[in-house]
C-alpha cells in the first residue's frame, strides 16, 4: 500500500513570499499529480508529471524518482493562491493499476 | 468545451435511502473517476470507468457502484446509505486513464444523510 505524505498541513505567508509544499510517496508511481481546491469544492488539476520539471507561471513542481519525492513551489504569493494543495500519486500497474492515492493536503492561507 | 458536469449539486437523504449520482465528462474523454472527499479521511478513491468498463475499486463497500454508459456518462449509485456516507462526491475525467493523465474535475455533489 502506498503512503502519500504531504508536508506541512498548514501553512501561512505574506504576500510575496516563497512557498514550497513536499510531498513524498513509499512506493514507486507511474505519475503524480498537483491539485489545487479552493473554498466551496472546485479542484483543478495544475501539474501531472512522472519525471522533472515543470512551470506554469508563478508554479513550479519538481519530482525526484529515486527519493520518492516531489515538490510544488509557488513563486511571489498572492492572497488568491489560498487554497488547499493536493498530492496524488497514480499507478500504471500491478494491483492498484488506475487508482489514485491522495495527500492529506496542505493548507495555504497568503496574508495580503 | 463545455467543462465536467455533475447532477445534483446538492442532495439530502435519510438513512436506508438510496442515491443515484450522475456525471457527464468533457466531450472525447473517455475515462470516468469517482472519488469521495470527507473532512476526515480526505479524497478517497472509489472507482474509475474507462470504455465502459470499470479498471479498479477502492476500499468501499458493495453498497457503492457505478457504470459508464457508451457515451461516456457515468453514474455512481450508493444503495442503504448510512450517516457516514455524507461527503462530496467529485467526479474527474481524462482522456486516457486517470492515473497517468490530467484529470478535469466536476464541481462535486454533496450528499447529507440524516
Amino acid at each position: 500500500k502506498n503512503e502519500v505524505e504531504q508536508s506541512p498541513q498548514n501553512l501561512t505567508a505574506q504576500e510575496g513570499e516563497f512557498i514550497t509544499i513536499n510531498c513524498s510517496y513509499s512506493v514507486g508511481i507511474s505519475a503524480l499529480h498537483w491539485l489545487q481546491q479552493h473554498p466551496g469544492g472546485g479542484i483543478v488539476s495544475l501539474f501531472m508529471l512522472s519525471s522533472g520539471k515543470k512551470k506554469h507561471g508563478r508554479l513550479i513542481a519538481t519530482i525526484n524518482i529515486q527519493e520518492k519525492h516531489s515538490s510544488l513551489h509557488i513563486t511571489a504569493s498572492h492572497p488568491r493562491d489560498s487554497a488547499v494543495y493536493i498530492c496524488a500519486v497514480g499507478y500504471a500497474g500491478g494491483t492498484s493499476y488506475g487508482k489514485l492515492t491522495f495527500g492529506q493536503g496542505t493548507i495555504l492561507t497568503v496574508h495580503p | 468545451k463545455a467543462g465536467v458536469t455533475q447532477t445534483p449539486r446538492y442532495l439530502i437523504k435519510t438513512r436506508g435511502q438510496q442515491v443515484t449520482l450522475s456525471c457527464s465528462p468533457i466531450s472525447g474523454h473517455r475515462s470516468v473517476s469517482w472519488y469521495q472527499q470527507t473532512p476526515g479521511q480526505g479524497l478517497q478513491f472509489l472507482f474509475e470507468y474507462f470504455s465502459e468498463t470499470q479498471r479498479n475499486k477502492g476500499n468501499f463497500p458493495g453498497r457503492f457502484s457505478g457504470r459508464q454508459f457508451s457515451n461516456s456518462r457515468s453514474e455512481m449509485n450508493v444503495s442503504t446509505l448510512e450517516l457516514g456516507d455524507s461527503a462530496l462526491y467529485l467526479c474527474a475525467s481524462s482522456l486516457g486513464y486517470s492515473s497517468t493523465d490530467t484529470q478535469y474535475f466536476g464541481p462535486g455533489t454533496r450528499l447529507t444523510v440524516l
